[in-house]
């Protein structure tokens, strides 16, 4: 029972324009949610969070938008470079229990 | 700071064999938590250690298990391996239990059941 779930396995972005990758959820007990990024043989690494009081968090060229009546999160990135071509996890969790993961989003940023 | 270490980083087992994956966790760091990544799956977490005790598991059958030893190491095992268990093993460390924090990934060990 996938409970994160990103439906597009891969996007394509021109360099300097919008990234968006989108990530959906189905359990409401969620109250952390995070974006890893990860290179080829390499461990995902923590990219941003949002807790479930907000609705938005910015670091830089990230941002996340979370809408809790829709389940719906994503991730801006703006402007993209090429740097950014990585597969994108996004994981929500429980408190106390564990941090469930969807399948990635592999983006390529296009020079 | 030295990252998550995780030992081997490649493998190859054949059916009915066991398997043991290592992971040091960075220092400083007491909760070790394990992972499965298998195309199409993302990644599935399979147990986490605080303090040498288990605090949460996942949904996994029994043939896979770990401990964590007091300096915060940590081994998993998986017993009489089949071919389903083809996978990138991650390690993830963080500071504190619960999942309170955000987590630190090893570079995974790349098993191959044949």
């Amino acid at each position: 029972d996938q409970q994160v779930k990103q439906n597009s396995p891969s996007l394509s972005v021109q360099e300097g324009r919008i990234s968006i990758l989108n990530c959906d959820y189905t359990n409401s007990m969620f109250d952390y949610f995070l974006w890893y990024k990860k290179y080829p043989a390499e461990g995902p690494t923590f990219l941003i969070s949002i807790s479930s009081i907000k609705d938005k968090n910015e670091d830089g060229r990230f941002t996340v938008f979370l809408n809790k009546s829709a389940k719906h999160l994503s991730l801006h990135i703006v402007p993209s470079q090429p740097g950014d071509s990585a597969v994108y996890f996004c994981a929500a969790r429980i408190t106390g229990n564990q941090f469930y993961f969807g399948t990635g989003t592999s983006l390529t940023v296009i020079p | 700071k030295a990252g998550v270490t995780q030992t081997p980083r490649y493998l190859i087992k054949t059916r009915g064999q066991q398997v043991t994956l290592s992971c040091s966790p960075i220092s400083g760091h007491r909760s070790v938590s394990w992972y499965q990544q298998t195309p199409g799956q993302g990644l599935q977490f399979l147990f986490e250690y605080f303090s040498e005790t288990q605090r949460n598991k996942g949904n996994f059958p029994g043939r896979f298990s770990g401990r964590q030893f007091s300096n915060s190491r940590s081994e998993m095992n998986v017993s009489t391996l089949e071919l389903g268990d083809s996978a990138l093993y991650l390690c993830a460390s963080s500071p504190g239990a619960g999942f309170t924090y955000e987590q630190y990934f090893g570079p995974g060990t790349r098993l191959t059941v044949t």
